[in-house]
């Protein structure tokens, strides 16, 4: 499969708290997005970096992206309530730009 | 609220079955792509469109087929239904004249084969 792998599958923190996500990938990238999905709606997308970025912030999250070793993480700072949702990774490969690639997701939980 | 819409929102039918699914992209997007997520599969990529004509083609089952109009609405239409058909089927819309860009997605379609 195609798909990228996401780590941790779950993960549960109290608000306030830093959360960590990390993605890792199987092929040459254009870029790297991450999309957000509450509860079997449709996803929102939160961040883009290319291939040749290495470090990217909105508001409170924060994207780093290591080519040689094809992974990403994603940080979000003092987590909220709000917050929790399912979190993904999706590619956009270099051999076709057409498509976009979903890793497996990790499920956050925060706890007020 | 995206700006993409799809239609039904929720669709239970019998194996054996032919369905479609409708999407309409954002004012403006001329590219049109399809997801499948499921338990198993997770979120997989079935297919794109950019201004009527098929761009990429992902993890699509021969008896799914796609097509976007000129009004640049689209259609999954999905034959033959099985049990496992059961999914969430996405669709997402983008700008994109050149290279990738940012996707929006609509609600999403639950379709229930019994």
């Amino acid at each position: 499969s195609q798909q990228g792998e996401e780590d941790p599958q779950a993960l549960s923190i109290q608000e306030g708290e830093n959360a960590t996500m990390n993605c890792s990938y199987k092929t040459s990238i254009n870029n790297l997005q991450w999309y957000r999905q509450n509860s079997g709606r449709g996803l929102v997308h939160l961040i883009l970096i290319r291939s040749n970025e290495r470090e990217k912030h909105s508001g409170r999250l924060r994207v780093t992206l290591d080519t040689s070793k094809k992974s990403s993480s994603l940080l979000i700072t003092a987590s909220r309530a709000a917050d929790t949702a399912s979190y993904f990774c999706a590619t956009v490969p270099s051999y076709n730009t057409d498509k976009l690639i979903f890793g497996t997701g990790t499920r956050l939980q925060v706890f007020p | 609220d995206s700006g993409v819409t799809q239609t039904p929102k929720h669709l239970i039918t019998a194996t054996g079955q032919r369905v479609t699914l409708r999407c309409s992209p954002r004012s403006g997007d001329l590219s049109v792509y399809w997801y499948q997520q499921s338990l198993d599969q997770g979120l997989q990529f079935l297919i794109h469109y950019y201004n009527g004509e098929e761009r990429a083609k992902g993890n699509i089952l021969e008896r799914f087929s796609a097509q976007q109009f000129p009004d640049l609405h689209s259609e999954l239409n999905l034959s033959s239904l099985e049990l496992g058909d059961s999914a969430l089927y996405f669709c997402a819309s983008s700008v994109k004249t050149e290279g990738p860009d940012t996707q929006y997605f609509g609600p999403g379609t639950r379709l229930t084969v019994l």
